[in-house]
């Protein structure tokens, strides 16, 4: 069963802290691996698609990366604006292979 | 870039009416739109994948008589909550994607109260 798994759940930085969050995922055939940034009330925001192992892509201060197993989203010195939950989705190959399956996201505060 | 907007943004309504929202592509022809429910610090949970012209695929566990979607062109899906109820309450969210392979463009989002 495709499954996503996103670590921690929550994490407090101070700004200039550099950290990563994790996405771990089970998927039958990758099709693509996805990053959303949530404010609250607010739409996923779109921020990167990678789609196979060694993929990196970066904006701004974030980057992503890419194995067989898990991607990890590094925030370099976050600013308070980076406060938000992370969101993590994959598409597979299998069954109905249109939607995407999230993780629980990460909560990010980043502190002044 | 891919626009997607969606309202409203907010609605309160009463116990026993219906509430419809929509979801526009702004910018690009939307083959397929998704509907999301989303509880307070929770992740996304899929309700249904509509296609232009033909019926909604409703995932396990969601009613199709109660949450109808209605996807009438390439750029606009309706999503109606009939008869709703305070448990229905919860911020809906759509998708929608003209490439799945680019990705998906999300709506603002609607914060449904049902008092």
């Amino acid at each position: 069963e495709d499954q996503v798994t996103q670590s921690p759940e929550a994490l407090r930085l101070q700004e200039g802290e550099s950290s990563s969050l994790n996405c771990s995922y089970t998927v039958s055939g990758l099709r693509g691996l996805f990053w959303y940034r949530q404010d609250p009330g607010k739409g996923p925001e779109f921020l990167f698609t990678l789609y196979s192992a060694g993929e990196e892509k970066e904006k701004e201060r974030l980057k992503a990366t890419l194995t067989k197993k898990e991607s990890f989203l590094h925030i370099t010195a976050p600013k308070p604006e980076d406060s938000a939950t992370y969101l993590c989705a994959v598409r597979g190959n299998a069954g109905n292979n249109r939607k995407l399956i999230w993780g629980l996201g990460t909560s990010l505060a980043v502190n002044p | 870039g891919a626009v997607v907007s969606q309202h409203p943004s907010r609605v309160i309504c009463k116990s026993g009416t219906s509430v419809k929202i929509e979801c526009r592509s702004l910018d690009f022809q939307a083959t397929t739109m998704f509907w999301y429910r989303q509880f307070p610090k929770q992740s996304l949970m899929l309700m249904a994948t509509s296609n232009e012209g033909s019926k909604a695929t409703y995932e396990q566990g969601v009613e199709k008589d109660k949450f109808l979607i209605n996807h009438a062109s390439l750029t606009l899906s309706t999503l109606t909550v009939t008869s709703a109820h305070p448990e229905d309450s919860s911020f809906y969210i759509c998708s929608a994607t003209r490439d799945r392979a680019k990705g998906y463009t999300f709506g603002s989002g609607t914060r449904l109260t049902v008092v």
